[in-house]
Protein backbone atom coordinates (compact mmCIF):
# COMPACT_ATOMS: atom_id res chain seq x y z
CA UNK A 1 0.00 0.00 0.00
CA UNK A 2 1.64 3.25 -0.52
CA UNK A 3 2.17 5.30 2.68
CA UNK A 4 1.76 9.18 2.75
CA UNK A 5 2.66 11.07 -0.32
CA UNK A 6 3.74 14.78 -0.39
CA UNK A 7 4.88 17.35 -2.81
CA UNK A 8 6.95 18.91 -3.28
CA UNK A 9 9.67 17.09 -1.46
CA UNK A 10 12.21 20.14 -1.99
CA UNK A 11 10.66 23.46 -2.14
CA UNK A 12 13.24 26.80 -2.41
CA UNK A 13 11.55 30.26 -2.75
CA UNK A 14 11.71 33.51 -2.42
CA UNK A 15 10.32 35.71 -0.03
CA UNK A 16 6.95 36.94 -0.61
CA UNK A 17 6.18 34.20 -2.88
CA UNK A 18 3.56 32.10 -1.87
CA UNK A 19 3.90 28.62 -1.36
CA UNK A 20 1.72 25.48 -1.61
CA UNK A 21 2.46 22.26 0.06
CA UNK A 22 0.12 18.88 -0.75
CA UNK A 23 -0.56 15.87 0.67
CA UNK A 24 -2.47 12.61 -0.10
CA UNK A 25 -3.01 10.40 2.96
CA UNK A 26 -3.47 7.17 3.22
CA UNK A 27 -6.59 5.36 1.47
CA UNK A 28 -8.92 4.68 4.12
CA UNK A 29 -7.63 6.86 6.81
CA UNK A 30 -9.74 10.12 8.53
CA UNK A 31 -8.01 12.31 10.05
CA UNK A 32 -4.89 14.29 8.48
CA UNK A 33 -2.09 16.57 10.52
CA UNK A 34 0.09 19.19 9.41
CA UNK A 35 3.38 19.11 11.22
CA UNK A 36 6.54 21.80 11.04
CA UNK A 37 9.89 20.67 12.26
CA UNK A 38 12.85 23.12 12.86
CA UNK A 39 15.91 22.23 14.84
CA UNK A 40 15.39 25.47 17.15
CA UNK A 41 11.37 24.35 17.85
CA UNK A 42 11.02 20.78 17.25
CA UNK A 43 8.01 18.86 15.91
CA UNK A 44 4.91 21.48 15.87
CA UNK A 45 1.65 20.33 15.50
CA UNK A 46 0.04 22.85 12.90
CA UNK A 47 -3.48 21.49 12.35
CA UNK A 48 -5.54 18.70 11.97
CA UNK A 49 -8.44 17.39 10.01
CA UNK A 50 -10.76 14.71 11.20
CA UNK A 51 -13.12 13.51 8.17
CA UNK A 52 -12.26 16.52 5.93
CA UNK A 53 -13.06 19.10 8.89
CA UNK A 54 -10.81 21.25 10.66
CA UNK A 55 -10.60 20.48 14.43
CA UNK A 56 -8.16 22.36 15.90
CA UNK A 57 -5.84 25.09 14.23
CA UNK A 58 -4.49 26.51 17.06
CA UNK A 59 -1.14 25.79 16.27
CA UNK A 60 -1.21 27.77 12.90
CA UNK A 61 1.63 30.68 13.50
CA UNK A 62 -0.08 33.21 11.91
CA UNK A 63 -2.84 34.26 9.29
CA UNK A 64 0.26 34.10 5.96
CA UNK A 65 -0.57 30.17 6.76
CA UNK A 66 -3.65 28.71 5.62
CA UNK A 67 -4.55 24.35 5.09
CA UNK A 68 -7.50 22.94 3.25
CA UNK A 69 -8.93 19.29 3.04
CA UNK A 70 -11.21 19.47 -0.13
CA UNK A 71 -12.10 15.47 0.21
CA UNK A 72 -10.69 12.64 2.25
CA UNK A 73 -7.50 11.77 -0.39
CA UNK A 74 -6.42 15.05 -0.84
CA UNK A 75 -5.13 18.10 1.48
CA UNK A 76 -3.34 21.63 1.52
CA UNK A 77 -1.42 23.84 3.38
CA UNK A 78 -0.46 27.31 2.02
CA UNK A 79 1.40 30.01 3.02
CA UNK A 80 1.32 33.38 1.57
CA UNK A 81 3.38 35.28 1.64
CA UNK A 82 6.43 33.47 2.84
CA UNK A 83 8.79 34.36 4.71
CA UNK A 84 12.43 33.25 5.84
CA UNK A 85 11.75 31.77 9.04
CA UNK A 86 9.21 29.52 7.22
CA UNK A 87 12.26 27.50 6.18
CA UNK A 88 11.66 24.22 7.41
CA UNK A 89 10.59 20.48 6.85
CA UNK A 90 6.83 20.49 6.79
CA UNK A 91 5.10 16.85 7.31
CA UNK A 92 2.02 15.46 6.25
CA UNK A 93 0.34 12.39 8.68
CA UNK A 94 -2.81 10.45 8.25
CA UNK A 95 -4.07 8.34 11.01
CA UNK A 96 -7.14 5.72 10.82
CA UNK A 97 -9.75 5.14 13.13
CA UNK A 98 -9.29 6.30 16.54
CA UNK A 99 -10.93 3.24 17.62
CA UNK A 100 -9.22 1.47 16.02
CA UNK A 101 -5.21 2.57 16.44
CA UNK A 102 -4.07 5.80 17.14
CA UNK A 103 -0.72 5.89 15.73
CA UNK A 104 -0.13 8.64 12.54
CA UNK A 105 1.98 7.55 9.75
CA UNK A 106 4.05 10.52 8.17
CA UNK A 107 5.17 11.22 4.95
CA UNK A 108 8.52 12.10 3.93
CA UNK A 109 7.94 15.99 4.50
CA UNK A 110 8.68 18.58 2.36
CA UNK A 111 12.11 21.04 3.14
CA UNK A 112 11.13 24.17 2.69
CA UNK A 113 13.67 26.85 1.91
CA UNK A 114 12.64 30.59 1.90
CA UNK A 115 15.49 33.20 0.93
CA UNK B 1 -2.71 18.23 30.33
CA UNK B 2 -0.59 15.92 28.83
CA UNK B 3 2.97 15.89 28.71
CA UNK B 4 5.91 13.69 26.98
CA UNK B 5 9.59 14.41 28.64
CA UNK B 6 12.67 12.63 26.75
CA UNK B 7 15.54 14.07 29.27
CA UNK B 8 18.42 12.45 27.15
CA UNK B 9 18.58 14.97 24.35
CA UNK B 10 22.25 13.11 22.93
CA UNK B 11 23.48 9.63 23.33
CA UNK B 12 26.35 8.20 21.67
CA UNK B 13 27.72 4.97 22.20
CA UNK B 14 30.02 2.21 20.55
CA UNK B 15 28.46 -0.12 17.84
CA UNK B 16 27.32 -3.07 19.53
CA UNK B 17 27.12 -1.55 23.21
CA UNK B 18 23.35 -1.79 24.50
CA UNK B 19 21.29 1.77 25.23
CA UNK B 20 17.88 3.14 26.14
CA UNK B 21 16.30 6.12 25.74
CA UNK B 22 14.00 7.16 28.58
CA UNK B 23 10.36 8.58 28.31
CA UNK B 24 8.23 9.80 30.97
CA UNK B 25 4.80 11.08 30.53
CA UNK B 26 2.24 12.63 32.00
CA UNK B 27 -1.51 12.44 31.34
CA UNK B 28 -4.72 12.39 32.93
CA UNK B 29 -6.60 10.25 30.51
CA UNK B 30 -7.11 6.60 32.07
CA UNK B 31 -6.76 5.26 29.21
CA UNK B 32 -4.08 6.41 26.20
CA UNK B 33 -1.83 5.36 23.53
CA UNK B 34 1.96 5.64 23.51
CA UNK B 35 4.33 5.46 20.60
CA UNK B 36 7.75 5.43 19.41
CA UNK B 37 9.18 7.16 16.18
CA UNK B 38 12.48 6.92 14.00
CA UNK B 39 13.51 9.26 12.43
CA UNK B 40 16.72 8.26 10.48
CA UNK B 41 19.24 11.07 8.80
CA UNK B 42 17.25 10.98 5.59
CA UNK B 43 14.53 12.74 7.70
CA UNK B 44 11.23 10.70 7.54
CA UNK B 45 9.53 9.47 10.53
CA UNK B 46 8.97 6.05 10.54
CA UNK B 47 6.50 4.77 13.33
CA UNK B 48 7.71 1.58 15.57
CA UNK B 49 5.28 0.11 18.10
CA UNK B 50 1.97 1.39 20.09
CA UNK B 51 1.26 0.68 23.24
CA UNK B 52 -2.18 0.71 24.52
CA UNK B 53 -2.15 1.73 28.68
CA UNK B 54 -4.22 -1.80 29.42
CA UNK B 55 -1.28 -3.88 28.30
CA UNK B 56 1.83 -3.30 30.29
CA UNK B 57 3.45 -5.94 28.74
CA UNK B 58 7.00 -5.90 27.73
CA UNK B 59 7.54 -6.20 23.82
CA UNK B 60 10.31 -7.38 22.10
CA UNK B 61 10.86 -7.16 18.30
CA UNK B 62 14.27 -8.22 17.24
CA UNK B 63 16.77 -6.00 18.97
CA UNK B 64 14.51 -3.69 20.14
CA UNK B 65 12.52 -4.26 23.30
CA UNK B 66 10.30 -1.80 25.49
CA UNK B 67 9.47 -1.27 28.79
CA UNK B 68 6.14 0.24 29.68
CA UNK B 69 5.90 0.73 33.05
CA UNK B 70 2.63 2.59 34.79
CA UNK B 71 3.48 3.18 37.96
CA UNK B 72 6.59 5.10 37.27
CA UNK B 73 4.90 6.73 33.99
CA UNK B 74 7.73 5.26 31.83
CA UNK B 75 7.98 4.08 28.24
CA UNK B 76 11.68 3.08 27.61
CA UNK B 77 13.45 1.69 24.58
CA UNK B 78 16.00 0.08 24.63
CA UNK B 79 18.47 -1.23 21.53
CA UNK B 80 20.74 -4.62 22.04
CA UNK B 81 23.34 -4.59 20.46
CA UNK B 82 23.06 -1.02 18.79
CA UNK B 83 24.29 -0.77 14.84
CA UNK B 84 25.23 2.10 13.07
CA UNK B 85 22.33 1.97 11.18
CA UNK B 86 19.98 2.68 14.22
CA UNK B 87 21.85 5.94 14.40
CA UNK B 88 18.83 8.27 14.57
CA UNK B 89 16.46 10.40 16.20
CA UNK B 90 13.89 8.96 18.39
CA UNK B 91 10.67 10.21 19.50
CA UNK B 92 8.69 9.04 21.95
CA UNK B 93 4.36 10.18 22.12
CA UNK B 94 1.26 10.36 23.78
CA UNK B 95 -2.06 9.96 22.68
CA UNK B 96 -5.42 9.43 24.45
CA UNK B 97 -7.94 6.45 23.45
CA UNK B 98 -10.27 7.52 20.69
CA UNK B 99 -8.18 11.67 20.87
CA UNK B 100 -7.10 13.70 18.04
CA UNK B 101 -3.65 14.89 18.88
CA UNK B 102 -0.59 12.87 19.50
CA UNK B 103 2.32 14.93 21.73
CA UNK B 104 5.54 14.10 20.78
CA UNK B 105 8.38 14.53 22.95
CA UNK B 106 11.62 16.88 21.99
CA UNK B 107 13.41 13.30 20.88
CA UNK B 108 16.70 11.78 21.62
CA UNK B 109 19.54 12.14 19.02
CA UNK B 110 21.15 8.32 19.18
CA UNK B 111 24.91 8.35 17.69
CA UNK B 112 26.33 4.79 17.32
CA UNK B 113 29.89 4.61 16.32
CA UNK B 114 31.82 1.86 14.60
Amino acid sequence: DAGVIQSPRHEVTEMGQEVTLRCKPISGHNSLFWYRQTMMRGLELLIYFNNNVPIDDSGMPEDRFSAKMPNASFSTLKIQPSEPRDSAVYFCASRGLASSYNEQFFGPGTRLTVL
Amino acid sequence: AQKVTQAQTEISVVEKEDVTLDCVYETRDTTYYLFWYKQPPSGELVFLIRRNSFDEQNEISGRYSWNFQKSTSSFNFTITASQVVDSAVYFCALSATGGFKTIFGAGTRLFVKA
